[in-house]
This record gives structure tokens, C-alpha cells and sequence, in this order.
């Protein structure tokens, strides 16, 4: 049992490229969230999922895209990246309530 | 003004302290509570959890909630190095859809 799993941990970008950050979970978990976490700032929430086919926009979704086809998967997609999308980003998972599983991140760092 | 607020600290204590680790917030309708935990280059870690006011204790932690005032602690008893970290506390209401909203995050450090 994994839990959650991102890959890559860390990417450097150029400004203008595009990237997929990906993350898994096998807990058969519904909920699915992506944050993004900036020095000082707490976490805030990129967009998140309910279950396979739905997502929905979180506090901060400008930039970002996302898809969940499975449970297990939820792709986060940088389009046109930008030096102010540089920070570390959290993929978590949820049965339901309000206890969250994190996974170990993705540094971002975008020149 | 932000809706949660959160020292970010560092806090810095002796080995075997007691640590009080505080945040306040804005929105009345908040009735769950998370303190998460994050060690560096982690992800946050659920600590304690506990639904509308009260205290609530696990070993050497306790939450505590008072909605009059708005405002949540945890603490640690006989505070020990392995607890340096960053501590996150996080809130949401009902009919929220599970999301919460975060606090910056304390870093505490124990100094042995």
C-alpha cells in the first residue's frame, strides 16, 4: 500500500513550457485534491475531484488543468508556465470526511 | 483579513516543554478542526481532529477548540526534538465538499 505517489519530486521549467505533474493513490479513495504550497502561505487548493469524471475549481485554479478518468489518477496540467506558478505542489486524497492523505510533493521551480 | 490566521512563527523551546500552538479564524459557520503536522520536504500528516468545541487528547497532544472566541489550540506536553516540524491547522463547515481551509503553518523547533 503506497498511499499517495507524485511524480516528479522536482522540475525545472522554462517559462512558456508546459508539464503534467501525476499523481496516484490505491486506497480507493473518492476525493482528490491538488494544493499548492508558497513559503508563509498555507496551502492553497488548485482544483479538486469527487470521484472519476468530476472535478471541480479550487481557490486558486488560473494556469492549472486537471482530468480524473480513474479513481486512482489525477494529473495536474501546467499550461504556459510562469516563474509565479514556482512552489511545491501537494496531491492528497480523502474516503470522505475530513481527514486527508498527502503525498510527498512536486518542487516546482519555473525560470 | 484572512480567513484563518496562524503564527508563522519559528517558535523555538527547550526539550520537555510545554508548547501551546494557537490559530484564530473568521467564519462562524467552521465546525471541524485539523491540526496536520509537516516535516521538511513532506507532505502534511493528520495530528488531531476534533468536531466543534471541545478538547480532545492523544498521548502527549491536546486540541482544544472554543467557537465563542474563534479560536483553537494544541499543545504539546514534555516536548521532544522529534517534534520540530510545522504545524497546520486547517478548518471547514458542513456542506463543504471535505475542503478545508489552511492556517500559514507554525514551524516549532525543540532544541535538545
Amino acid at each position: 500500500n503506497a498511499g499517495v505517489t507524485q511524480t516528479p519530486k522536482f522540475r525545472i521549467l522554462k517559462i512558456g513550457q508546459s508539464m503534467t505533474l501525476q499523481c496516484t493513490q490505491d486506497m480507493n479513495h473518492n476525493y482528490m485534491y491538488w494544493y499548492r504550497q508558497d513559503p508563509g502561505m498555507g496551502l492553497k487548493l488548485i482544483y479538486y475531484s469527487v470521484g472519476a469524471g468530476i472535478t471541480d475549481k479550487g481557490e486558486v485554479p488560473n494556469g492549472y488543468n486537471v482530468s480524473r478518468s480513474t479513481t486512482e489518477d489525477f494529473p495536474l496540467r501546467l499550461e504556459l508556465a510562469a516563474p509565479s506558478q514556482t512552489s511545491v505542489y501537494f496531491c492528497a486524497s480523502s474516503p470522505g470526511g475530513e481527514t486527508q492523505y498527502f503525498g510527498p510533493g512536486t518542487r516546482l521551480l519555473v525560470l | 483579513q484572512k480567513e484563518v490566521e496562524q503564527d508563522p512563527g519559528p517558535l523555538s523551546v527547550p526539550e520537555g516543554a510545554i508548547v501551546s500552538l494557537n490559530c484564530t479564524y473568521s467564519n462562524s459557520a467552521f465546525q471541524y478542526f485539523m491540526w496536520y503536522r509537516q516535516y521538511s520536504r513532506k507532505g502534511p500528516e493528520l495530528l488531531m481532529y476534533t468536531y466543534s468545541s471541545g478538547n480532545k487528547e492523544d498521548g502527549r497532544f491536546t486540541a482544544q477548540v472554543d467557537k465563542s472566541s474563534k479560536y483553537i489550540s494544541l499543545f504539546i506536553r514534555d516536548s521532544q526534538p522529534s517534534d520540530s516540524a510545522t504545524y497546520l491547522c486547517a478548518m471547514s463547515g458542513e456542506d463543504s465538499n471535505y475542503q478545508l481551509i489552511w492556517g500559514a503553518g507554525t514551524k516549532l523547533i525543540i532544541k535538545p
